[in-house]
């Protein structure tokens, strides 16, 4: 399968500070991201959509200004999270859309915020 | 509104054959039949799809009925490994996936 990296694999930040979460495609080239976020016991939640060079497209209740996704190529895409709150402390996948309509997943990138 | 159901939970035994079965009673002619599972604080991992056929790869096969309203996956020989979420997800081309709850799949020696 496709090996899609994320970075930092976990971070912890304090209340009111931004963090950015890279997420690169490392052998293919992924024309559309999708960005989940994934709260303890629970499944994934999809965040938002982008494709390289478009503005994302945001799921209903998530805030677009909160969490700005960046696609500036084919291979990387980041997701910050501006003045990160203790409530949005949660597990953050990317997802780069392949070829052959398979969906890879990052191995995540665990945010808490204290 | 769910689009899949899949039962919350089951054991099967190493060596065995787990059947993971899903129901998709309302699944549309354009829409592919994918799993994925999820180990512990890992992201997804693509297993299979397909839209009407039977398909097996190395890692499983996909059986969907004539009428496409269920599919069971099939892990021929399960390992202690397989132990997992798993996550029956029908989606159309746009390649949006919503996960619902999946299936917790315990492997026990």
């Amino acid at each position: 399968g496709a090996v899609v990296s994320q970075h930092p694999s976990w971070v912890i930040c304090k209340s009111g500070t931004s963090v950015k979460i890279e997420c690169r495609s490392l052998d293919f080239q992924a024309t559309t991201m999708f960005w989940y976020r994934q709260f303890p016991k629970q499944s994934l939640m999809l965040m938002a959509t982008s494709n390289e060079g478009s503005k994302a497209t945001y799921e209903q209740g998530v805030e677009k200004d909160k969490f700005l996704i960046n696609h500036a190529s084919l291979t990387l895409s980041t997701l910050t999270v501006t003045s990160a709150h203790p409530e949005d402390s949660s597990f953050y996948i990317c997802s780069p859309q392949g070829q052959l309509r398979e969906q890879y997943f990052g191995p995540g990138t665990r945010l808490t915020v204290t | 509104d769910a689009k899949t159901t899949q039962p919350p939970s089951m054991d099967c035994a190493e060596g065995r054959a787990a059947n993971l079965p899903c129901n998709h009673s309302t699944i549309s002619g354009n829409e592919y039949v994918y799993w994925y599972r999820q180990i512990h604080s890992q992201g997804p991992q693509y297993i299979i799809h397909g839209l009407k056929n039977n398909e097996t790869n190395e890692m499983a096969s996909l059986i969907i009925t004539e009428d496409r309203k269920s599919s069971t996956l099939i892990l021929p020989h399960a390992t202690l490994r397989d132990t997992a979420v798993y996550y029956c997800i029908v989606s159309q081309d746009d390649y949006k996936l919503s996960f619902g709850a999946g299936t917790t799949v315990t492997v026990r020696a």
